[in-house]
C-alpha cells in the first residue's frame, strides 16, 4: 500500500520562506505532486516531480529525491492567500493514474 | 485549460434518501475518473476509480452497493450515494485527468458536492 507523512500544521510570517515536507512508502512509484486547498474550496494542482531534484513555477518550487522517499513544497515571499492546506500526493500502486493524497499541512500565515 | 464540473455542490437531504451526483469532464475525454470523500480538516480519501464502460474499481473499505458508480460516457461519471444516513455527510470529490499512460497531466479536480444528511 501507500502511506504519506506531512506535518500537520505551519505557521509562518508573511514576506518568509517556508518548506512542507513529506515522506512517502508505495509500491511502484511514477511521481509526488502537491496540491492546494483553501477551506471550503477543491484541490488546485501545484508541482509535480517525477524525476529528482527541484522544480520552480513562481513562487513555489518543489523538490523530489527517490532515493530517501522523500520531497518538499517550499514556498518564498509569503502572502496571506497562501495560507491553505496544502497536500503531497503520490501516484503509484498497480495503477500508474491513482493518486493517493497524504494527510496535509494547514499553512498558517501571520502579517 | 481542463476544467472538470461537478454538480450539485451542494444537497441537504433527508436520511434515507439517494442522493446523485455528476461528474463532467467539459474540454477532454476521460477514460477514468477518480471520487474522493473529504471530512472535515482532513485529507482526502480515494473512494473508488470510475472506468468509462465497465465497472468501477473501489478501494478497501468502501461499501459498492453504497456508493453507485456508474461511468456512462468519456466525459460523464456519477456517484449515487444510496440511502444516506447523516454518517454519510462529506465533502465528495471527483477528479479527472487528461492523457493517458504515465506522464505529468495533472488530475484536474470538481469544484466539490457538500452534502448533508439530516
Amino acid at each position: 500500500g501507500q502511506s504519506l507523512e506531512q506535518p500537520s500544521e505551519v505557521t509562518a510570517v508573511e514576506g518568509a520562506i517556508v518548506q512542507i515536507n513529506c515522506t512517502y512508502q508505495t509500491s511502484g512509484f511514477y511521481g509526488l505532486s502537491w496540491y492546494q486547498q483553501h477551506d471550503g474550496g477543491a484541490p488546485t494542482f501545484l508541482s509535480y516531480n517525477a524525476l529528482d531534484g527541484l522544480e520552480e513555477t513562481g513562487r513555489f518550487s518543489s523538490f523530489l529525491s527517490r532515493s530517501d522517499s522523500y520531497g518538499y513544497l517550499l514556498l518564498q515571499e509569503l502572502q496571506m492567500k497562501d495560507s491553505a492546506s496544502y497536500f503531497c500526493a503520490v501516484r503509484g500502486g498497480s495503477s500508474a493514474s491513482k493518486i493517493i493524497f497524504g494527510s496535509g499541512t494547514r499553512l498558517s500565515i501571520r502579517p | 485549460g481542463a476544467v472538470v464540473s461537478q454538480h450539485p455542490s451542494w444537497v441537504i437531504c433527508k436520511s434515507g434518501t439517494s442522493v446523485k451526483i455528476e461528474c463532467r469532464s467539459l474540454d477532454f475525454q476521460a477514460t477514468t475518473m477518480f471520487w474522493y470523500r473529504q471530512f472535515p480538516k482532513q485529507s482526502l480519501m480515494l473512494m473508488a476509480t470510475s472506468n468509462e464502460g465497465s465497472k468501477a474499481t473501489y478501494e478497501q473499505g468502501v461499501e459498492k452497493d453504497k456508493f453507485l458508480i456508474n461511468h456512462a460516457s468519456l466525459t460523464l461519471s456519477t456517484l449515487t450515494v444510496t440511502s444516506a444516513h447523516p454518517e454519510d455527510s462529506s465533502f465528495y470529490i471527483c477528479s479527472a485527468r487528461d492523457g493517458t499512460g504515465v506522464g505529468n497531466q495533472p488530475q484536474h479536480f470538481g469544484d466539490g458536492t457538500r452534502l448533508s444528511i439530516l
